[in-house]
């Protein structure tokens, strides 16, 4: 079956660098898009970005444009996604999720476990 | 681009009815037929529970629905049940540059 397993907790400090990767299986990595969402403790959901596996193509939500990269390694089914210059305000689960269908708007109904990312001074 | 709003909770008694609402803009929800809602159980990912407006995946009860209406999307949990208690959250494609919006997310509690 589809599955989307995440990379373990991260404990980072102010200014540094994360990169959680998200491995796909049960299913053509290369057909659905792959977003990352994120939930601080106690708050909504957000939406950071999504890849293309196909092609590689990306787009970000402007509040992480300059901060955030999502990749992907095609041969190991695996999206990845890196958030610079941390702040305490980055704390939060981090998800993967892939879509119904390969287009930007098609709803995400598959969702990793989500990896937990605490950064402190 | 805003979060949509929703509100902070709903609450009903087994059996009952409810109806969560999602407002946004023209620009998102009343702009296309792109809304989805998401079940998160505390600790847990969230669960994809209505698409494209009112569309339900393999494996979601039935009581589980979704409507529009111009700018405010609605999900209806009919037959409240205790496992239905949860934060929901809706979503809309959005036209701006973020291309993807949340709600704000509504605590339902069953009495």
């Amino acid at each position: 079956q589809m599955q989307l397993v995440q990379s373990g907790a991260e404990v980072k400090k102010t200014g540094s660098s994360v990169k959680v990767s998200c491995k796909a299986s049960g299913y053509t990595f290369t057909y659905r898009y792959l977003h990352w969402v994120r939930q601080a403790p106690g708050q909504a959901l957000e939406w950071m970005g999504w890849i293309t596996p196909f092609n590689g193509n990306t787009n970000y939500a402007q509040k992480f444009q300059d901060r955030v990269t999502i990749t992907r390694d095609r041969s190991m089914s695996t999206a990845y996604m890196e958030l610079s210059s941390l702040r305490s305000e980055d704390t939060a689960m981090y998800y993967c999720a892939s879509t119904i269908e390969p287009t930007a708007h098609s709803s995400l109904n598959y969702w990793g476990q989500g990896t937990l990312v605490t950064v402190s001074s | 681009q805003s979060a949509l709003t929703q509100p902070a909770s709903v609450s009903g008694s087994p059996g009952q009815s409810i109806t969560i609402s999602c407002t946004g803009t023209s620009s998102d929800v009343g702009g296309y037929n792109y809304v989805s809602w998401y079940q998160q159980h505390p600790g847990k990912a969230p669960k994809l529970m209505i698409y494209d407006v009112s569309n339900r995946p393999s494996g979601v009860s039935n009581r589980f629905s979704g409507s529009k209406s111009g700018n405010t999307a609605s999900l209806t949990i009919s037959g409240l049940q205790a496992e239905d208690e949860a934060d929901y959250y809706c979503s809309s494609y959005t036209s701006s540059s973020t291309l993807r919006v949340f709600g704000t997310g509504t605590k339902v509690t069953v009495l």
